[in-house]
């Protein structure tokens, strides 16, 4: 059983348009979500993250809602540029209850992002 | 700073070898995090470490996998009789100390398995 689901699994979008990637999640222990981006060769790094208690969280041109009752959450990408073509992994994860540490991230499957100049 | 390294980049090995793959995490890092990924998938966790133990080996796929952190600092992923379905991208990941910005996980560049 896939924990965090992403969709859709490609996307094209012009220079300056917005990209809309969403995610599921089963798990309702999950209390920490982030979004990952990854170049080709390279590892995964952090773009924006959000914890369940606010609704919209934005940095940037990355705007991150989340929707706890639908167990969703999605990242919007405004004025795309062709630098963010890229990977986009959604992932989720239980902070450890004292410490606030986190713990294993599940991943989703990832999509393609192409922005077309 | 520095951020978290990997060696080899690449590593090309035959059938039933023993291979070790090693992670230098973001100095001061006390969580170290070791994930796989394969072509066309998300990473998928193997094991992570708070200081030298190991916090949560849930991920190891069977007993040819194991790994150490043996100071608190540097880990190796160690793979004995590495069969076809081991080649990935295998990411290691550190984090800082919970309170002091403790969530986000670095990662590094991987090292890409390749077993003949």
């Amino acid at each position: 059983q896939q924990q965090v689901k992403q969709s859709p699994q490609s996307l094209i979008v012009q220079k300056g348009g917005i990209s809309i990637i969403n995610c599921a999640y089963e798990n309702t222990a999950f209390d920490y979500f982030p979004w990952y981006q990854q170049f080709p060769g390279k590892g995964p790094a952090l773009l924006i993250a959000i914890r369940p208690d606010v609704s919209e969280k934005k940095e940037g041109r990355f705007t991150i809602s989340f929707n706890k009752s639908a167990k969703q959450f999605s990242l919007h990408i405004m004025d795309s540029q062709p630098g963010d073509s890229a990977t986009y992994f959604c992932a989720a994860s239980m902070l450890e209850p004292i410490s606030g540490a986190n713990s294993k991230l599940t991943f989703g499957k990832g999509i393609t992002l192409s922005v077309r100049p | 700073g520095a951020g978290v390294s990997q060696t080899p980049s690449n590593k090309v090995t035959e059938k039933g070898k023993y291979v070790e793959l090693r992670c230098d995490p973001i100095s001061g890092h006390t969580a170290l995090y070791w994930y796989r990924q394969s072509l066309g998938q998300g990473p998928e966790f193997l094991i992570y470490f708070q200081g030298t133990g190991a916090a949560d080996d849930s991920g190891l796929p069977n007993d040819r996998f194991f790994a150490v952190r043996p100071e608190g600092s540097v880990s190796t992923l160690k793979i004995q009789r590495t069969e076809r379905g081991d080649s990935a991208v295998y990411l290691c990941a550190s984090s800082p100390r919970a309170g002091s910005g403790g969530n986000e996980q670095f990662f590094g560049p991987g090292t890409r398995l390749t077993v003949l």
